[in-house]
């Protein structure tokens, strides 16, 4: 299995809602990411996990919360979104951190719209 | 900040040969990715320059020049296929692996 999925693929939701969104590989990656992407930009790096834990937070609002309950999940928790948050939220894994040209392996993204 | 430019647009024939530059301010990173993007789908992994030099993929080689703080990626026999948006990225590894992405260009095959 070389698939990262990811959970919903749309989501619409108003500025008061809480939803999050699922990421989900069976790679045995150790490194998982969160990226943020709006139309015709590259995509922004927004956290970085490494063996379950958080090793690089970009700046990122608090109202993004990310989460890795264990080594194959990783889930980002959005509450009091802004509509200039909306986007396509993409997951990606690769298979360790510190190794050179280390592959990222992205998934299909969470278009996200903020009401 | 990290900055990586690219052209925003090119256009090329099937069975060409096109070029995507890459230019950078930023030194400091372990290597320059390339990844494929097609509209709506997930970036895709396509080459990897660790070293100064050539890589070759396949139908896709890329290249690297430290000291001119400049790569690209080299695509042969151009198919349809192939229109997508490419992004250059600088793969910092250390401790995070993260990846600063280029601006992206956005290729257009015509027949």
């Amino acid at each position: 299995d070389t698939e990262v999925t990811q959970t919903p693929k749309h989501l619409v939701m108003g500025m008061t809602n809480k939803k999050s969104l699922k990421c989900e590989q069976h790679m045995g990656h150790r490194a998982m990411y969160w990226y943020k992407q709006k139309a015709k930009k590259p995509p922004e790096l927004m956290f970085v996990y490494s063996y379950e834990k958080l090793s690089i937070n970009e700046s990122v609002p608090s109202r993004f919360s990310p989460e890795c309950p264990n080594s194959s999940l990783l889930n980002l928790h959005l509450h009091a979104l802004q509509p200039e948050d909306s986007a396509l939220y993409l997951c990606a894994s690769s298979q360790d951190i510190g190794g050179l040209g280390n592959e990222q392996f992205f998934g299909p993204g969470t278009r996200l719209t903020v009401l | 900040g990290q900055s990586l430019e690219q052209p925003s647009e090119v256009t090329a024939v099937e069975g060409a040969i096109v070029q995507i530059n890459c230019t950078y301010q930023t030194s400091g990173f372990y290597g320059l990715s390339w990844y494929q993007q097609h509209d709506g789908g997930a970036p895709t992994f396509l080459s990897y320059n660790g070293l100064d030099g050539l890589e070759e993929t396949g139908r896709f080689s890329s290249f690297l020049s430290r000291s001119d703080s400049y790569g690209y990626l080299l695509l042969q026999e151009l198919q349809m296929k192939d229109s997508a948006s490419y992004f250059c990225a600088q793969n910092y590894g250390g401790a995070t692996n993260k990846l600063i992405f280029g601006t992206g260009t956005l290729l257009a095959v015509q027949p």
